[in-house]
């Protein structure tokens, strides 16, 4: 059972060209929506996260879009660059007991050329 | 510096063995979490803790053990009985409360040889 599902599995973009990865998710309990950065032999790092309350939230060149009725979110990263090849994964948080608990989607490899 | 230190960073196990992956935060995080990462198939979630000397297990925990003594200290052991032990092993931790960051460590490339 997948509870959140990402995609594509793996992007290829040119420089300076728009990023979009996909994520939709089923349990409607899930209330907190992160995007965590993970680059090659490291530990993924938080990039951007967004409540269900908003629709969008912008940060530098990385945008979150949400659609609460589809549940469905996605990542826009404009002006790609070839720093920004990485993995990345999209996740959903819900409460339990008192913490956060993650569920994260396969992950999204992309690749931007020079 | 604050933040979550993994070790060994590479690990080698010969079948039938076992062995254990320390991972310990100077965070002050209540929460600690074990997460395995196979290509394509995202970190799926092995253990996890949210208070000293109780644990719970994730979605993928047969075949390991963990422990949590201390506050700081979340080691995972990798049992002779998990039947595919290579992978990219990953220990994370976060504040209690709501809708906060899970910081990770740089992770542990356990194969068997």
């Amino acid at each position: 059972q997948q509870q959140v599902k990402q995609s594509p599995q793996s992007l290829i973009v040119q420089k300076g060209g728009i990023s979009i990865i996909n994520c939709a998710y089923e349990n409607t309990a899930f209330d907190y929506f992160p995007w965590y950065q993970q680059f090659p032999g490291k530990g993924p790092a938080l990039l951007i996260a967004i409540r269900p309350d908003v629709s969008e939230k912008k940060e530098g060149r990385f945008t979150i879009s949400f659609n609460k009725s589809a549940k469905q979110f996605s990542l826009h990263i404009m002006d790609s660059q070839p720093g920004d090849s990485a993995t990345y994964f999209c996740a959903a948080s819900k409460e339990n007991s008192g913490y956060s608990t993650l569920t994260f989607g396969k992950g999204t490899m992309l690749l931007v050329s020079p | 510096d604050g933040g979550i230190t993994q070790s060994p960073k590479y690990l080698f196990r010969k079948e039938g063995q076992n062995v254990t992956l320390s991972c310990e935060q100077n965070l002050n995080h209540d929460a600690m979490y074990w997460y395995r990462q196979d290509p394509g198939q995202g970190l799926r979630l092995i253990y996890y803790s949210q208070i000293v000397n109780d644990f719970q297990k994730g979605d993928i925990a047969e075949g390991y053990s963990v422990s949590r003594e201390k506050k700081e200290s979340f080691p995972l052991t990798v049992t002779s009985a998990q039947k595919n032990p290579t992978a990219f092993y990953l220990c994370a931790s976060m504040l209690r409360g709501l809708n906060t960051e899970a910081f990770f460590g740089q992770g542990t490339r356990l194969t068997v040889v």
